[in-house]
């Protein structure tokens, strides 16, 4: 079983839509983790760290769920520009080692 | 800030030739790495530096070398290149704070080996 594990897609979602998609994770112990988007034929970028309660950042919320052991990540009204691959980001227990899944790509379509 | 830095941005070499893959962060950051990326297998760390004169193993370290040169640089070298070491290298540098050690990534090196 890979570390971290996400649904490839591509998920297809209209303009203004709202898409969600899960991402789960082996290791019991890790602690942190992390949403980063990448763009075609780019470096990946931090989107929102994760936290234990939910967090929201404008149009993004990222919940974890420690007992099932999965983070996710839902886009309101999604714009044109929302386009992208995200890639789910945990770190283990120790040290400052990410381990990254393989990515969700999503497509928003006019 | 430039950030993380990397040359080159692309690469073709023949299998055996010899190579470094150059990286410098300007944000003194303690921690660096490199990864590579190929379809369908996302990131998967080569090589990692948590500070200035050590370097550690990652996920698939053969076939490859890393010199942390000072804080700011981290190279990687292939001493004989295969196809297999096709792929998209990524160099990063990450902050060190407790339970949120997120990572800043370098645009990448596109490498064919033939």
């Amino acid at each position: 079983r890979k570390e971290v594990e996400q649904d490839p897609g591509p998920f297809n979602v209209p303009e203004g839509a709202t898409v969600a998609f899960n991402c789960t994770y082996s290791n019991s112990a890790s602690q942190s983790f992390f949403w980063y988007r990448q763009d075609c034929r780019k470096e990946p970028k931090l989107l929102m760290s994760v936290y234990s309660s939910g967090n929201e950042d404008g149009r993004f919320t990222a919940q974890l769920n420690r007992a099932s052991q999965y983070i996710s990540l839902l886009i309101r009204d999604s714009k044109l520009s929302d386009s992208a691959t995200y890639l789910c980001v945990v770190n283990g227990a120790a040290g400052n080692k990410l381990t990254f899944g393989g990515g969700t790509r999503v497509l928003v379509k006019p | 800030n430039a950030g993380v830095t990397q040359t080159p941005k692309f690469q073709v070499l023949k299998t055996g030739q010899s190579m470094t893959l150059q990286c410098a962060q300007d944000m003194n950051h303690n921690s660096m790495y490199w990864y590579r990326q190929d379809p369908g297998m996302g990131l998967r760390l080569i090589y990692y530096s948590a500070s200035e004169g050590t370097t550690d193993k990652g996920e698939v370290p053969n076939g490859y070398n890393v010199s942390r040169l000072n804080k700011r640089e981290f190279s990687l070298r292939l001493e004989s290149a295969a196809p297999s070491q096709t792929s998209v290298y990524f160099c990063a540098s990450g902050r060190d704070r407790v339970g949120n050690n997120e990572q800043f990534f370098g645009p990448g090196t596109r490498l064919t080996v033939l």
